[in-house]
């Protein structure tokens, strides 16, 4: 089983700045089948990532996704005040799936 | 409207089973798998397995084999998960979500979630 770790656990940040989540797989993930997603206290996720750098439908330009192999990252270019949440990245399509642990963003 | 709606909370004695129902409206069940994940609170998601809603087909996570039973009606495009042998530890929020095998662009619809709460 491929296990991904997320850094850092949480991150402190003020709207307007760049914050740079990182996600890190202990094997290659295939296909480079990775997401991430966004998750606000008591609401299931949503998807911001697939196939790990398109955005998912309806998803603002600010948020971005790079990354190949076993090292992906995830961007958001100037944080507005509804982005701090925790956000999860997974790795899927081979029926294998597993999650990181999730980074929290919180406003500094 | 797209979306997966989930049953409601449960509060569950050690030793019984929980059955959670998952209901699609707005697109083609019979088009996707489902997937099933859980969250302990304050925790990561775990994925728990997956079922081809249209012939039924599963795959379950070794760590919940002979636990863990996913089917369908899909003359009411439900999913359901079952997990029986309860035990504090299934205390978690369950979620189904959506998956296309063709597309694999990740789990883009979720349900809003399942509390499920296993206690004496």
């Amino acid at each position: 089983e491929s296990v991904l770790t997320q850094s850092p656990g949480t991150l402190s940040l003020s709207p307007g700045e760049r914050a740079t989540l990182s996600c890190r797989a202990s094997q290659s993930v295939g296909s480079n089948y990775l997401a991430w997603y966004q998750q606000k206290p008591g609401q299931a996720p949503r998807l911001l990532i697939h196939d790990a750098s398109s955005r998912a439908s309806g998803i603002p330009e600010r948020f971005s996704g790079s990354g190949s192999g076993t090292d992906f990252t995830l961007t958001i270019s100037r944080l507005e005040p509804e982005d701090f949440a925790v956000y999860h990245c997974h790795q899927y399509g081979y029926g294998r799936d597993t999650f990181g642990q999730g980074t929290r963003l919180e406003i500094k | 409207q797209v979306q997966l709606v989930q049953s409601g909370a449960e509060v569950k004695k050690p030793g019984a089973s929980v059955k959670v129902s998952c209901r699609a409206s707005g697109f083609t069940f019979t088009s996707y798998d489902i997937e099933w994940v859980r969250q302990v609170p304050g925790q990561g998601f775990e994925w728990m397995g997956w079922m081809n809603a249209n012939n039924g087909n599963t795959g379950y996570v070794q760590k919940f084999q002979g636990r863990v039973t996913m089917t369908r009606d899909t003359s009411i495009s439900t999913a359901y998960m079952e997990l029986s042998s309860l035990r504090s530890e299934d205390t978690a929020v369950y979620y189904c979500a959506r998956y296309d095998t063709r597309q694999r662009n990740a789990f883009d619809i979720w349900g809003q979630g399942t509390m499920v709460t296993v206690s004496s």
